[in-house]
């Protein structure tokens, strides 16, 4: 199985500034024949569903703000939130959809400091 | 509107079996790939069964043999037949679809709000 691991656990950050999350899977990721990393993003607010943030690594979902961001290739991947605003407190997943099973990272928590 | 409601989650005994139901609107659930996903109290999203639209199936190790994913397509419902439930087995349990852009797969695109089973002595 793909193993996905994030850091840090959890991240303070100031209204308005940046925070980065980064994922890590075991294995690669990337269809080489698409030139595809097959990792998503989710958001999970508290009592509340994931939401699909990211796919492809870098493909925004719609309606998703442009202060989010993906990055990375491989088995190495970055989320940024810059300009952190009060709504995007919440716990990030990364998910590996490249081959069963399917795999999420153990969520990052980001609070406001 | 695109809606996923799921249905069926309760307390119950270790050993014992419930089917969660996920009532799909907006969409043809026999057209697309769908898939549950469980997360117990505190922990992290897991994937457990997918479905996809040739009707083939697909199931984590740890329920392997005791689920059961299927669908009725009369009722646009998606289901997941638990058995030889486990106390481990506890979560809120999401039933989901795999999106797909140009016959490319987009992760999951559309969540349930999620049904929770507890099974405890």
């Amino acid at each position: 199985d793909i193993v996905m691991t994030q850091s840090p656990d959890s991240v303070a950050v100031s209204l308005g500034e940046r925070a980065t999350i980064n994922c890590k899977s075991s294995q690669t990721i990337l269809n080489r024949s698409k030139n595809k990393n097959y990792l998503a993003w989710y958001q999970q607010k508290a009592g509340q569903p994931p939401k699909l943030l990211m796919y492809w690594t870098s493909t925004r979902e719609s309606g998703v703000p442009d202060r989010f961001s993906g990055s990375g290739s491989g088995t190495d991947f970055t989320l940024t939130i810059n300009n952190l605003q009060a709504e995007d407190v919440a716990v990030y997943y990364c998910q590996q959809y490249y081959e069963i099973p399917w795999t999420f990272g153990q969520g990052t928590k980001v609070e406001i400091k | 509107e695109v809606q996923l409601v799921e249905t069926g989650g309760t307390l119950i005994q270790p050993g014992g079996s419930l089917r969660l139901s996920c009532a799909v609107s907006g969409f043809i659930v026999s057209r697309n790939y769908m898939t549950w996903v469980r997360q117990a109290p505190g922990r992290r999203l897991e994937w457990v069964s997918d479905l996809y639209r040739d009707g083939a199936t697909y199931y984590a190790d740890y329920v392997k043999g005791r689920f059961t994913i299927s669908r009725d397509s009369s009722k646009n419902t998606l289901y997941l037949q638990m058995n030889s439930l486990r106390v481990d087995d506890t979560a809120m349990y999401y039933c989901t679809r795999e999106g797909f852009d140009s016959d490319d797969s987009r992760a999951y695109d559309i969540w349930g709000q999620g049904t929770m089973v507890t099974v405890s002595p």
